[in-house]
C-alpha cells in the first residue's frame, strides 16, 4: 500500500518566516503534485514535478521533488497571512487509472 | 471557461438512505475522477470515469457506483448510507485519465449521514 506522510501536521508561525513543509513515502511515484486548500472550497493544484531532483519556484514558494522520487518538499519564503490554508502533497502511479496518493495534509497558519 | 461545479453543496441524510452527487467537468475535460475527505484527512480516490467507463476504482465497496454522460458530467451514488460516509466528496476533472497532469478540482459536497 502506497503512503505519503506529511510534517508537520499544523504550523503555526509569523507573517515574514519561512516555513518547509515534507512529503515521504517509501514508494516511488512518478509524479508528485501540491495542492492548497481553504475551508469550504476543493484543494487548488499549485504544481506538479516529474523528475527526481526537479526544483520548480512559484514566487515565494519552492517544490523539491526527492532524487530517488520518494519524497518532496515546499518551502515557502516570508510566509504570508493570505498562505494560510491546507497544503496537501498528492502522488501519481505509474498506472493510467488516476488514481492520487494524497497526504494527509498540513495546516499552515500565518499570523500578521 | 466554468470550473468543475458540483451539486448539491451539502446534505444531510439519514442511516441506510441513498445518495447521488452531481459533477459538471471543466470544459473540454472527459476525465472525472471522484474523492472522499474526512474530517481532518486527505482525499482518498473513490474512482476514475473516462469515456463513460469506469477507469480504476479505489478500495470503496460496491454500493459507491457511479456515472459518466456524453457530456462528461460524473454522478456519484452511495446506497445503504452508514454514519462512516460522512464526509466532503469531491470531484475532479482532467484532460487526461493520467494522475500525473494534475486535477481540477469543484468546491465539494458535503455529506452529513445521521
Amino acid at each position: 500500500t502506497q503512503l505519503l506522510e506529511q510534517s508537520p501536521q499544523f504550523l503555526s508561525i509569523q507573517e515574514g518566516e519561512n516555513l518547509t513543509v515534507y512529503c515521504n513515502s517509501s514508494s516511488v511515484f512518478s509524479s508528485l503534485q501540491w495542492y492548497r486548500q481553504e475551508p469550504g472550497e476543493g484543494p487548488v493544484l499549485l504544481v506538479t514535478v516529474v523528475t527526481g531532483g526537479e526544483v520548480k519556484k512559484l514566487k515565494r514558494l519552492t517544490f523539491q521533488f526527492g532524487d530517488a522520487r520518494k519524497d518532496s518538499s515546499l518551502h515557502i519564503t516570508a510566509a504570508q497571512p493570505g498562505d494560510t490554508g491546507l497544503y496537501l502533497c498528492a502522488g501519481g502511479g505509474s498506472s493510467n487509472t488516476g488514481k492520487l496518493i494524497f497526504g494527509q495534509g498540513t495546516t499552515l497558519q500565518v499570523k500578521p | 471557461e466554468t470550473g468543475v461545479t458540483q451539486s448539491p453543496t451539502h446534505l444531510i441524510k439519514t442511516r441506510g438512505q441513498q445518495v447521488t452527487l452531481r459533477c459538471s467537468s471543466q470544459s473540454g475535460h472527459n476525465t472525472v475522477s471522484w474523492y472522499q475527505q474526512a474530517l481532518g484527512q486527505g482525499p482518498q480516490f473513490i474512482f476514475q470515469y473516462y469515456r463513460e467507463e469506469e477507469n480504476g476504482r479505489g478500495n470503496f465497496p460496491p454500493r459507491f457506483s457511479g456515472l459518466q454522460f456524453p457530456n462528461y458530467s460524473s454522478e456519484l451514488n452511495v446506497n445503504a448510507l452508514e454514519l462512516d460516509d460522512s464526509a466532503l466528496y469531491l470531484c475532479a476533472s482532467s484532460l487526461k485519465p493520467d494522475s500525473n497532469y494534475g486535477y481540477t478540482f469543484g468546491s465539494g459536497t458535503r455529506l452529513t449521514v445521521v
